[in-house]
């Protein structure tokens, strides 16, 4: 699976828009963006993946750029119960789902 | 949705015995669970995968022998720490695989809220 890169941490104002980044330059053309998210002392959560288009669901939206070499996960309206750790993670199918979890990116939501 | 349970969510045991995780899924089957540890301030780290009706699939440099996985029924996977040390201490979190649903094929893993282990 490629490796992906994310800043090691960043904070975000409550209320505001969240634009969480990852980078994956070797990402080949059958592997998948995932994104999840683990709030403190609790399990991963799911949040959303894509393999070239943006996608939007109820949670956050993802945007993936034109080479695939990148994305954004956006956190519309950022509340302070988003303050978790948000993982990037990228897989083929083939890989017999499980995940390997890199650092992350620890988000802080500010008052 | 689909939801995963684990069972103890914290359990604290003396050094030398052995101890049970349960993980379930509770409204679907689920032939494939995946175990993690998690060590304070550190990413989650696959233990191994573990496979309905067969031996589980063991990560490089985890002691089978150490992690006794058991996957029993469809809803069903039990990790044991056996003979557990202090090292041992750490917080263990299982997976499932649920169908995402999406034309692309693509897969999500639910995950339970995870069991810390305290070994004294």
């Amino acid at each position: 699976d490629a490796k992906t890169t994310q800043p090691p941490s960043m904070d975000c104002a409550e209320g505001r828009a969240a634009n969480l980044p990852c980078n994956h330059s070797t990402i080949s053309g059958n592997e998948y963006v995932y994104w999840y998210r683990q709030i403190h002392s609790q399990g991963p959560q799911y949040i959303i993946h894509g393999l070239k288009n943006n996608e939007t669901n109820e949670m956050a939206s993802l945007i993936i750029t034109e080479d695939r070499k990148s994305s954004t996960l956006i956190l519309p309206h950022a509340t302070l119960r988003d303050t978790a750790v948000y993982y990037c993670i990228v897989r083929v199918k083939a890989a017999g789902n499980k995940l390997t979890f890199g650092g992350g990116t620890r988000v802080l939501v500010k008052p | 949705g689909a939801v995963v349970s684990q069972h103890p969510s914290r359990v604290i045991c003396k050094s030398g015995t052995s101890v049970k995780i349960e993980c379930r899924s509770l409204d679907f089957q689920a032939t494939t669970m995946f175990w993690y540890r998690q060590f304070p301030k550190k990413s989650l780290m696959l233990m191994a995968t573990s496979n309905e009706g067969s031996k589980a699939t063991y990560e490089q440099g985890v002691e089978k022998d150490k992690f006794l996985i058991n996957h029993a029924s469809l809803t069903l996977s039990t990790l044991t720490v056996t003979s557990a040390h202090p090292e041992d201490s750490s917080f263990y979190i299982c997976s499932a695989r649920v169908n995402s649903g999406k034309s692309s094929g693509a897969n999500v893993l639910t995950f339970g809220a995870g069991s810390r282990l305290t070994v004294l």
